[in-house]
């Protein structure tokens, strides 16, 4: 079953500490994507990977960093979380060029308190 | 401004019912998608398109790029149907396969 998974879920924080957002995928897909989303202002990209070591911000890269290690898997962290990091966040996967559509994890919805 | 605008932002139908959702370009777009989170926030791939048109049961959707725009057919409109359905476009000059979404269009059924 082609999925993408994220880890945890639900996440409460408080702020200043440390968090880190897990994903994984099972396709073989080269690149992975981040993106967080709030009320009223849709998807926005935090970061982009293309492969490997292979990583670009997109959007709204401040106050995250990414790692990619593994082909599939992709990590999203934020170092000492701020009150307005809170949102849901997803991963999510695709070929790179042609047929590159992507497929979505289910989100991990994060609060920092 | 947006590069991609999505109409209406809300809508509102009876069960069994025919609707279209539009997407707008303010510039050129070489592929489109449509995506349909549920009501439990699952975000689901849709449709996959370069100019033209697909159609899977009854969904039906077209991207013409030349006039920037896409737009998403609904046919006989059933609860499962219910969500908030975004388009998003790969725009040249913005990188590889990077999409930028719409605002989304929130759909209610009502039974």
């Amino acid at each position: 079953d082609m999925k993408v998974t994220q880890m945890p879920r639900y996440l409460i924080k408080r702020m200043g500490e440390n968090v880190l957002l897990e994903c994984g995928q099972d396709m073989s897909h080269e690149t992975m994507y981040w993106y967080r989303q709030d009320p009223g202002l849709g998807l926005q990209l935090i970061y982009i990977s293309y492969d490997v070591d292979s990583n670009s911000e997109g959007d709204i890269p401040k106050g995250y960093r990414v790692s990619r290690k593994k082909r599939e898997h992709f990590s999203l962290i934020l170092d000492s979380a701020k009150t307005n990091q809170t949102s849901v966040y997803f991963c999510a996967s695709s070929y790179r060029g042609r047929d590159s559509d992507y497929t979505f994890g289910s989100g991990t919805r994060l609060l920092v308190i | 401004g947006d590069k991609v605008k999505q109409s209406p932002s809300a809508l509102s139908l009876q069960e069994g019912t025919n609707s279209a959702l539009r997407c707008n370009f303010s510039i050129a777009a070489t592929t489109v998608q449509w995506f349909l989170q549920n009501p439990r926030g699952s975000l689901m791939n849709l449709f996959y398109l370069v100019p033209g048109t697909k159609e899977n049961g009854r969904l039906k959707s077209a991207f013409d790029s030349k006039e920037s725009y896409s737009t998403l057919h609904i046919r006989d409109a059933q609860l499962e149907d219910s969500g908030t359905y975004f388009c998003a476009a790969e725009i040249p000059g913005t990188g590889s396969n990077r999409l930028t979404f719409g605002k989304g269009t929130k759909f209610s059924l009502i039974p």
